[in-house]
């Protein structure tokens, strides 16, 4: 079956910091792979999304590359802002499949 | 701005009470989604509706109902609902349901059983 491993959290880094979060994942098709942020007391933003293998998703300074080699989507930052703390997701979606598959979220503080 | 809206934000039950979420999407999208979302927890699927049809039960107890008047509109129905289902309920959409395209969610119901 699908499943998406993230790394634990939470994550603490001060402004400007460079941020990475890890996701690997197992599919059994060929997935569509997506980061949702979720700020406090919200539902889930979709930041970002790749469809196919070397695409790049970025939005707001945020970057992830769809790596099939490594069956991997690590999110990146530059420089983060406070504005950022919220809880990350990363989740794939396959061919032939109606439900998203979402990793267990990490959650990003970042301090002024 | 989130394009699926959904009402109320927040829900104080009994659990004898009946009550309903609603939740509506404009962009024209044809699959609709109901999730269950615990606190530090990522959402679970509780039910897919693709063309207005209900296409997937995640094995959700029947004091939830769910119905789908239109393409637009999705409810949920609550009855006799547990303490264990407080919870955030989130509503999502996307163009179909078995295309990789993504789901886009509301803002969601923050529901209290008491």
């Amino acid at each position: 079956g699908n499943s998406v491993t993230q790394m634990e959290g939470p994550v603490t880094l001060s402004e400007e910091a460079f941020l990475t979060i890890n996701c690997t994942y197992t599919a059994t098709g060929y997935p569509s792979l997506f980061w949702y942020v979720q700020y406090p007391g919200e539902g889930l933003q979709l930041l970002l999304k790749a469809t196919k293998a070397d695409d790049k998703g970025s939005n707001k300074g945020f970057e992830a590359t769809y790596r099939k080699e490594t069956t991997s989507f690590h999110l990146e930052k530059g420089s983060v802002q406070v504005s950022d703390s919220a809880v990350y997701f990363c989740a794939l979606k396959d061919t032939g499949r109606r439900a998203l598959t979402f990793g267990s979220g990490t959650r990003l503080q970042v301090q002024p | 701005d989130t394009e699926v809206t959904q009402t109320p934000k927040h829900l104080v039950m009994g659990m004898t009470n009946k009550k309903s979420l609603k939740c509506e999407q404009h962009m024209g999208h044809r699959a609709m989604y109901w999730y269950k979302q615990k606190a530090k927890k990522p959402p679970e699927l509780m039910f897919v509706y693709s063309y207005e049809k209900l296409s997937i039960n995640e094995s959700v107890p029947s004091r939830f109902s769910p119905e789908c008047p239109n393409s637009s509109l999705l409810n949920l129905h609550l009855h006799a609902l547990q303490p264990e289902d407080s919870a955030l309920y989130l509503c999502a959409s996307s163009q179909g349901g078995q295309t990789n395209q993504p789901q886009h969610f509301g803002d969601g119901t923050r529901l209290s059983i008491l």
